[in-house]
């Protein structure tokens, strides 16, 4: 298969714990993205991080990528219930449009 | 206008039916993308367009048909479909030098009989 893994699976966690999230993927990258989907719905662009890049910012969320281990991880500070969702990694490759989902990881977020 | 648009929102269909579903988008972004979703997993890419041109095929049955007419609209036509087939569909634009940056839209959630 071409997906990455993502791991944990399943994820729960108290409001105002931190949830972390990794990615593996297989190739070499242009850059990596996160995704977000709420039930059944469409995904929503979160953060992306250059494969030049090591760790990016973006609110409560923060991204890492190690090329050399050709794994990233999404950190999700002071979690509220409202961020209780799916989170997708997606490896995009360079030259291209093709951009492959890992397994995603479902997030619970207990208030 | 930055939403991608997607009709129908629910579609049921038989397996000898035609139908068509539709995705359009006001961003000037000249990448669209099919993707189709399972239950509990992630989007499985399908078809990209690139300038209006088909530049990945995902190896898809030929019963799914995509068609760009312009640079904002996206279809992909159905045609004996298979139950195994139910599943959301989901459309996704980005602008070339976005680095795949994709806007997705609600998808369509379509089940064969």
């Amino acid at each position: 298969s071409q997906q990455g893994e993502e791991d944990p699976q399943a994820l729960s966690i108290q409001e105002g714990e931190n949830a972390t999230m990794n990615c593996s993927y297989k190739t070499s990258i242009n850059n990596l993205q996160w995704y977000r989907q709420n039930s059944g719905r469409g995904l929503v662009h979160l953060i992306l991080i250059r494969s030049n890049e090591r760790e990016k910012h973006s609110g409560r969320l923060r991204v890492t990528l190690d090329t050399s281990k050709k794994s990233s991880s999404l950190l999700i500070t002071a979690s509220r219930a409202a961020d209780t969702a799916s989170y997708f990694c997606a490896s995009a490759f360079t030259g291209g449009f093709k951009t492959i989902f890992g397994a995603g990881t479902r997030l619970f977020v207990k208030a | 206008d930055t939403e991608v648009t997607q009709t129908p929102k629910h579609l049921v269909m038989g397996m000898t039916n035609k139908k068509s579903l539709k995705c359009e988008q006001h961003m000037g972004h000249r990448a669209m993308y099919w993707y189709k979703q399972k239950a509990k997993k992630p989007p499985e890419l399908m078809f990209v367009y690139s300038y209006e041109k088909l530049s990945i095929n995902e190896s898809v049955p030929s019963r799914f048909s995509p068609e760009c007419p312009n640079s904002s609209l996206l279809n992909l036509h159905l045609h004996a479909l298979q139950p195994e087939d139910s599943a959301l569909y989901l459309c996704a634009s980005t602008g070339v030098g976005m680095g795949n940056e994709q806007f997705f839209g609600p998808g369509t959630r379509l089940t064969v009989l």
